[in-house]
């Protein structure tokens, strides 16, 4: 069965940087581009950022571009985020999420919380 | 504040229906097609409708989608208690070359 499990989250100081990862297993990976969604504390959802299935094509959220950089490394299964200078208002539970192609984001990582506070 | 606009809440009691509008612009829902999907508390977000008014296997009949000009809508009739949860639009953007989510509509089962 389709599992995206993320680790990485964690309490980090405003300025510094965090990196999530998103194990995925069941499906052949390398043939789904994947995003990365985020619900900060008592809000909504929020699109962060795209990877297509190649890793060749990424597109971020003007609220990110510049200090988030999506990666994956389809040897490994996993789908990353590189966090740099992080601000309080990135404290979010992160999601990754695959993209079936014409349908949405249809399967979801269970999400890993990172809290911004000095 | 979101760029796509949906009412902050609904509500119905069970047996009734309840319909969540989205609304965006030329750019996003006049152009493309909506995505529709459930949040529970604690847990990950559901695919519900998809391409506008398509259902996933597995997804009761009683959620349906619909799309014009544009605005979306959602609709949940026979309305049950497991259905209390938050409802979120989505939609590519072609001027911001991204995914947008609508604010959430939290519904509430009287």
């Amino acid at each position: 069965q389709v599992q995206l499990v993320e680790s990485g989250g964690g309490v980090v100081q405003p300025g510094r940087s965090l990196r999530l990862s998103c194990a995925a297993s069941g499906f052949t990976f390398n043939t789904y581009a994947m995003h990365w969604v985020r619900q900060t504390p008592g809000k909504g959802l929020e699109w962060m950022t795209f990877i297509s299935s190649d890793g060749s094509g990424k597109f971020y959220a003007d609220s990110v571009k510049g200090r988030f950089t999506i990666s994956r490394d389809n040897s490994k299964n996993t789908l990353s985020l590189q966090m740099n200078n992080l601000r309080a208002e990135d404290t979010a539970i992160y999601y990754c999420t695959r993209d079936l192609p014409n349908t949405g984001f249809d399967y979801w990582g269970q999400g890993t919380l990172v809290t911004v506070s000095s | 504040q979101s760029v796509l606009t949906q009412p902050p809440s609904a509500s119905g009691t069970p047996g009734q229906r309840v319909t969540i509008s989205c609304s965006g612009s030329s750019s996003n829902i006049g152009s493309g097609h909506v995505y529709w999907y459930q949040k529970l508390p604690g847990t990950a977000p559901k695919l519900l409708i998809y391409k506008s008014d398509q259902r996933p296997s597995g997804v009761p009949d009683r959620f349906s989608g619909s799309k014009s000009g544009t605005s979306a809508s959602l609709a949940i009739s026979g309305l049950r208690s497991e259905d209390e949860a938050d409802y979120y639009c989505a939609v590519w953007d072609n001027s911001l070359t991204g995914w947008l989510f609508g604010g959430g509509t939290k519904v509430t089962v009287l």
